[in-house]
C-alpha cells in the first residue's frame, strides 16, 4: 500500500529555532506540493515542484521559507527562523504529474507548534 | 477572483440518515470540481471529482455529488452514514484556465458528525 509519509508527525519548538519537515512521495509520483493547514487560514498551497525543480512557490513566504527536493524520494521544507505564526499542519502531497486529471496523495501530516 | 464556500462549519447527523454538504463557488471560468476528506490526524483524501461530462459523479464510501452551473453549486450527499464516516470535509476548486497547475482553492471545511 503506498504511501506518502511526513517526519516528524509532531513538532515542538521555540520561536527563532531553524525547523524541517521532509516528505517521502510515492514512488514514481513525480509532483510534490506543500500545504498548510490553520484554523484562520484553511488549506493553502505553498508550493509544488515538478521532476525537483520548483513549478510555483508563490504561496510561501520567501525570506523564511524554503523548500527544496534533494533527490527523488524526498523533499524538504524549512523555516528559518521559525515564528509563532508558523504553528499549523503542513502537508505534503505527491501526484504523477500535474494537472486536476491526476489525484494527489496526501501525508498525514507535521503538526508544528512554535513557541 | 475565485472562492469556495462550505456555508456549514459542522454538521451533525443521525447514524443512517441522509446527510448533505453544501459548496458553492464564484468563478468567472469555468472550474474542475473537488471533494476531500479528512479523518482526524490523517492527511486528505480524495472523494470525488467533476472534471467533465455528466453533472452527477460518484465518489468512494457510497458519496455522491452533483455539480449544478446555473447555481454554482458541487453539494456532497450521501442517503446513509455511518459513524465511519466521521471527518471533515473539503471542497475545492481549480480554475480551468489554470488546468496545467495544480492551485487548488479550498473551503473552509464542513465538520460531519455522526451520532449513534
Amino acid at each position: 500500500d503506498a504511501r506518502v509519509t511526513q517526519t516528524p508527525r509532531h513538532k515542538v519548538t521555540e520561536m527563532g529555532q531553524e525547523v524541517t519537515m521532509r516528505c517521502q512521495p510515492i514512488l514514481g509520483h513525480n509532483t510534490v506540493f506543500w500545504y498548510r493547514q490553520t484554523m484562520m487560514q484553511g488549506l493553502e498551497l505553498l508550493a509544488y515542484f515538478r521532476n525537483r525543480a520548483p513549478l510555483d512557490d508563490s504561496g510561501m513566504p520567501k525570506d523564511r521559507f524554503s523548500a527544496e527536493m534533494p533527490d527523488a524520494t524526498l523533499a524538504t521544507l524549512k523555516i528559518q527562523p521559525s515564528e509563532p505564526r508558523d504553528s499549523a499542519v503542513y502537508f505534503c502531497a505527491s501526484g504523477l504529474q500535474p494537472g486536476p486529471r491526476e489525484t494527489q496523495y496526501f501525508g498525514p501530516g507535521t503538526r508544528l507548534l512554535v513557541l | 477572483a475565485q472562492s469556495v464556500t462550505q456555508l456549514d462549519s459542522q454538521v451533525p447527523v443521525f447514524e443512517e440518515a441522509p446527510v448533505e454538504l453544501r459548496c458553492n463557488y464564484s468563478s468567472s471560468v469555468s472550474v474542475y470540481l473537488f471533494w476531500y476528506v479528512q479523518y482526524p490526524n490523517q492527511g486528505l483524501q480524495l472523494l470525488l471529482k467533476y472534471l467533465s461530462g455528466s453533472t452527477l459523479v460518484k465518489g468512494i464510501n457510497g458519496f455522491e455529488a452533483e455539480f449544478n452551473k446555473s447555481q454554482t453549486s458541487f453539494h456532497l450527499r450521501k442517503p446513509s452514514v455511518h459513524i465511519s464516516d466521521t471527518a471533515e470535509y473539503f471542497c475545492a476548486v481549480i480554475p480551468s484556465l489554470t488546468s496545467g497547475t495544480y492551485k487548488y482553492i479550498f473551503g473552509t471545511g464542513t465538520r460531519l458528525k455522526v451520532l449513534a
